[in-house]
C-alpha cells in the first residue's frame, strides 16, 4: 500500500481480554518497529523486526506482550490479559533498511483503551 | 542503558519567537540522530536527521538543528515559530551497535497568535 496501515484504529477492551494489533509495512520495507505512545512517556520503544526475526525484545514491557512478523510483511502484537495500563497508542513504522540512512515510516497508530 | 532525554515537556512562544528544544542522548560510538513531528491528528513524520558530515542540519518548514558530540546533544531550532507550528516534537536516536531506535520523551510546543 501507499503508507504504514494499522488495524484496528481504535479498540476498546475489557480487562483481562486478550488484543491483536495488526500492522501493514510498506511493501518492501524490511524494518519494522512497535512503539507506544502513552500520556506523559512518550514513545516507548517495545520490538523491532528485520525481516522476521526480532533481534531484540527487550523493550516488550511484560511477558504478556508478544509479536510476530510473517513473511517479511505483515505484524501483529497480542497483548494478553489486557490491564489498565496498558491503554495507549501503538504506533507501527517501517523502513527500508534497518537504522542508518533509512527514513521511518509510521501508521497512524491502534488507540487501545482497556476498561 | 541507551537514553534520549528532551529537557522541555512543554513549552509555549507566541508567533515570531525563536524557538530551541533541547536533546541529550547517551550513547557512546556512531549514533544517527532524528528530529520527528507529530501535528494533531496526524502521522508522526520526519523533520531532519543528522548522520554524519556537518554538525548543522537542515530540515523542512525552516528547521534546523546541531549536533554537537562534546555534549551528546542535538538541539532542535527555528528562528521564528508559525501558528502552524504548534505540535508535539520528539527527538530520537539510532545506535547502530544495538539497532534501536529510542526516542524521547517529547516537547509539545504551543504557539499563540
Amino acid at each position: 500500500g501507499a503508507g504504514v496501515s494499522q488495524s484496528p484504529s481504535n479498540k476498546v477492551t475489557e480487562k483481562g481480554k486478550d488484543v491483536e494489533l495488526r500492522c501493514d509495512p510498506i511493501s518492501g520495507h524490511t524494518a519494522l518497529y512497535w512503539y507506544r505512545q502513552s500520556l506523559g512517556q512518550g514513545l516507548e520503544f517495545l520490538i523491532y523486526f528485520q525481516g522476521n526475526s526480532a533481534p531484540d525484545k527487550s523493550g516488550l514491557p511484560s511477558d504478556r506482550f508478544s509479536a510476530e512478523r510473517t513473511g517479511g510483511s505483515v505484524s501483529t502484537l497480542t497483548i494478553q490479559r489486557t490491564q489498565q495500563e496498558d491503554s495507549a497508542v501503538y504506533l507501527c513504522a517501517s523502513s527500508f533498511a534497518q537504522g542508518t540512512n533509512e527514513k521511518l515510516f509510521f501508521g497512524s497508530g491502534t488507540q487501545l483503551s482497556v476498561l | 542503558a541507551q537514553s534520549v532525554s528532551q529537557h522541555n515537556h512543554h513549552v509555549i512562544l507566541s508567533e515570531a519567537a525563536s524557538l530551541e528544544l533541547g536533546c541529550n542522548y547517551s550513547y557512546g560510538g556512531t549514533v544517527n540522530l532524528f528530529w520527528y513531528v507529530q501535528y494533531p491528528g496526524q502521522h508522526l513524520q520526519l523533520l531532519l536527521k543528522y548522520f554524519s558530515g556537518d554538525p548543522l542540519v537542515k530540515g523542512i518548514k525552516g528547521f534546523e538543528a546541531e549536533f554537537i558530540k562534546s555534549k551528546f546533544s542535538f538541539n532542535l531550532r527555528k528562528p521564528s515559530v508559525q501558528w502552524s507550528d504548534t505540535a508535539e516534537y520528539f527527538c530520537a536516536a539510532y545506535s547502530g551497535n544495538t539497532g534501536k531506535l529510542i526516542f524521547g520523551q517529547g516537547t509539545t510546543l504551543q504557539v499563540k497568535p
